[in-house]
Parts: structure tokens; C-alpha cells; sequence
């Protein structure tokens, strides 16, 4: 029971921007949406969330649809360290414990080429 | 120290061996989880700990698995007569609060059955 939607794969060239789209159709209005990155080999990594605004931080922006039901993830100029599987996680900030758990999809595994 | 800390790093076991995986959380972390990934899979949730709550073990796949978790500091994940279907990367994350912040994971332990 997926409650977003990505693409497999995306492929970026080093030093430009990358968007990477998460559609979220069902998303409730205390659902937060969460991104996090795992580069090979290691843990996942937090990389950036928001419920209705716009966000920037020092790794990326996160671009949400009025509507809410999609948001981009915003690689300002990536480089070849930003190659990762990218999670769009959505989190009921009603429900306490893990039922407001982070519930991991497959994500977008993100090349960057040279 | 300043992240997640995860030991060991890596474990190899012997089928029907007990084994015993160490998290050390980012100090004042309330919230714990532990995920297990198989290689080229997703994230599952396996367990959760918050403050001096009873922990949410719903995500533990058999009786063969445990944790526990003294306090806000240390926790052990315990798999009892491990089996091949055990062979993973078992992840730890903490973080302030379960519903407003972000995860930090560790670097996990990559647990082989053999």
C-alpha cells in the first residue's frame, strides 16, 4: 500500500540541476513529506521535509504542488557524491509511534555522469 | 560521538548461532527504530522505541527476534537461532521526536548466514 509514487531510475550529468518527482495523490492534511537519500553502502540520510511550503536547506529544496499531491526534490548542481536511491516518504503526524512510522517505498536510484 | 553508532560493522554467523547487534543513539535522542534491508530491497520496520514507552515490536518478523533498549541510550537487536533468510544490513535510527523530526541512521550491521 504505497502512498507514493516515483520513478525507478533518473539519470543527471554532473554540475546540473536534478528534479526528482514524487507523486503523493491520497495525502492527507497532516501528512508530512519526507525525502531521504542512501548512497551505496551506507544508511539512509535525511535530506529534507515540509507539509504545505516550499523548503530549502543546505542540501536541496523541495518544490510541493498547491494541491499537495506531488512535490520535486530540488539537486541545485549535483555532483557525482549526489548519486543515490532517493525516498519520498509520507508521515501522518496524527498517529504516534511507529504507526507514524517512516515507511520506505524502492525510491529513485539517481545517476550522475561525469 | 556525533552520529549513530553501529556494532558491528559486519557479522558472520554460522546457521542457528545467536547474534547480538549493538546502536549507540545520538545522546538525547528519544525515538529508536531498527529497519532491516536484504540486499537490493527496501527498508522494513522492525522495531520502535520512544522514551520509557512500552517499544512497538509489530514489524518483528518472528519470536526468534528481540531488542531492548535501557533508558534513551543503548539498544540490542537479539535474533535467536539465526537462520539464511536472516542475512541482511540491519539499520538503527534515532531521533528527538518521532513525529516532527528527522531520522538519523547509522551505517548498519551487515549480518551473513551461513
Amino acid at each position: 500500500d504505497a502512498k507514493t509514487t516515483q520513478p525507478n531510475s533518473m539519470e543527471s550529468n554532473e554540475e546540473e540541476p536534478v528534479h526528482l518527482p514524487c507523486n503523493h495523490s491520497t495525502i492527507s492534511g497532516t501528512d508530512y513529506i519526507h525525502w531521504y537519500r542512501q548512497l551505496p553502502s551506507q544508511g539512509p540520510e535525511y535530506v529534507i521535509h515540509g507539509l504545505t511550503s516550499n523548503v530549502n536547506n543546505r542540501m536541496a529544496s523541495l518544490a510541493i504542488a498547491e494541491d499537495r499531491k506531488s512535490s520535486t526534490l530540488i539537486l541545485h548542481r549535483a555532483t557525482l557524491r549526489d548519486a543515490a536511491v532517493y525516498y519520498c516518504i509520507l508521515r501522518d503526524v496524527n498517529y504516534g509511534g511507529s504507526q507514524g512510522n517512516l515507511i520506505f517505498g524502492k525510491g529513485t536510484k539517481l545517476s550522475v555522469k561525469p | 560521538g556525533a552520529g549513530v553508532s553501529q556494532s558491528p560493522s559486519n557479522k558472520v554467523t554460522e546457521k542457528g548461532k545467536d547474534v547480538e547487534l549493538r546502536c549507540d543513539p545520538i545522546s538525547g535522542h528519544t525515538a529508536l527504530y531498527w529497519y532491516r534491508q536484504r540486499l537490493g530491497q527496501g527498508l522494513e520496520f522492525l522495531i520502535y522505541f520512544q522514551g520509557n514507552s512500552a517499544p512497538d515490536k509489530s514489524g518483528l518478523p518472528s519470536d526468534r527476534f528481540s531488542a531492548e533498549r535501557t533508558g534513551e541510550s543503548v539498544s540490542t537487536l537479539t535474533i535467536q537461532r539465526t537462520q539464511q533468510e536472516d542475512s541482511a544490513v540491519y539499520l538503527c535510527a534515532s531521533s528527538f521526536d518521532s513525529l516532527y523530526y528527522g531520522y538519523t541512521f547509522g551505517s548498519g550491521t551487515r549480518l551473513t548466514v551461513v
